[in-house]
């Protein structure tokens, strides 16, 4: 089955510091991918997407993510972290199985310290 | 502006009770979905119309049920049968379902039973 998994379930960095946060997939076609961010009761913002062309994707907020097939991961970054990004973050897959489902990573929530 | 309006933000339900959560888009998409999110867990798919009077069960559709009249509402109606309904309901929308797009949310819903 296809899925997609998000290994850190929590992220602390501090201000100013890099970001990584990282996404694996398991899909057999090449997938569209997304990531998303979810301030606390709210819903989902698109930050970027992935759908094909060039592997390396720029997005909302200075984010950016990297499409690798060969580790079939799509990692986000982002070279300065501020406190406003304290988040959770969710990556997420688009599947085709005679139509278009999305698959959801568990999320990873980010901390940033001042 | 065009989006996707969920309401009631919050609801409290008693044990027993049906109850509907609210979801417009004014986007003119095709596609909408209901999601359910619980801590750790991720979006978890409901139920997901590709068509007005058109609906399909996603990986947790029991003790919900959905309708789709119109193009632009798709309301969830969380009945008696859901045995732990508590959690965060997200409503969305893409283009269409047959080809791969970007999926955009509500606000959210919180439902609690009491």
């Amino acid at each position: 089955a296809q899925s997609v998994t998000q290994p850190d379930i929590h992220i602390t960095v501090s201000e100013g510091a890099s970001l990584e946060l990282r996404c694996n997939y398991s899909y057999g076609a090449t997938p569209y991918l997304f990531w998303y961010v979810q301030s606390p009761g709210q819903g989902l913002q698109l930050l970027l997407k992935y759908f094909s062309g060039d592997t390396l994707v720029q997005g909302i907020k200075g984010f950016e993510a990297e499409f690798k097939r060969s580790q079939s991961s799509f990692n986000l970054r982002k070279p300065s972290v501020h406190w406003s990004d304290a988040a959770e973050y969710f990556c997420a897959v688009g599947q085709y199985s005679g139509t278009y489902k999305y698959i959801f990573g568990t999320g990873t929530r980010l901390k940033v310290l001042a | 502006d065009g989006g996707i309006t969920q309401s009631p933000k919050y609801l409290f339900r008693k044990e027993g009770q049906n109850v509907t959560l609210s979801c417009e888009q004014n986007l003119n998409h095709d596609a909408m979905y209901w999601y359910r999110q619980d801590p750790g867990q991720g979006l978890r798919l409901i139920y997901y119309s590709q068509i007005v009077n058109d609906f399909q069960k996603g990986d947790i559709a029991e003790g919900y049920s959905v309708s789709r009249e119109k193009k632009e509402s798709f309301p969830l109606t969380v009945t008696s049968a859901q045995k732990n309904p508590t959690a965060f309901y997200l409503c969305a929308s893409s283009t269409d379902s047959y080809s791969g797009n970007t999926i955009y949310f509500g606000e959210g819903s919180w439902l609690t039973v009491v």
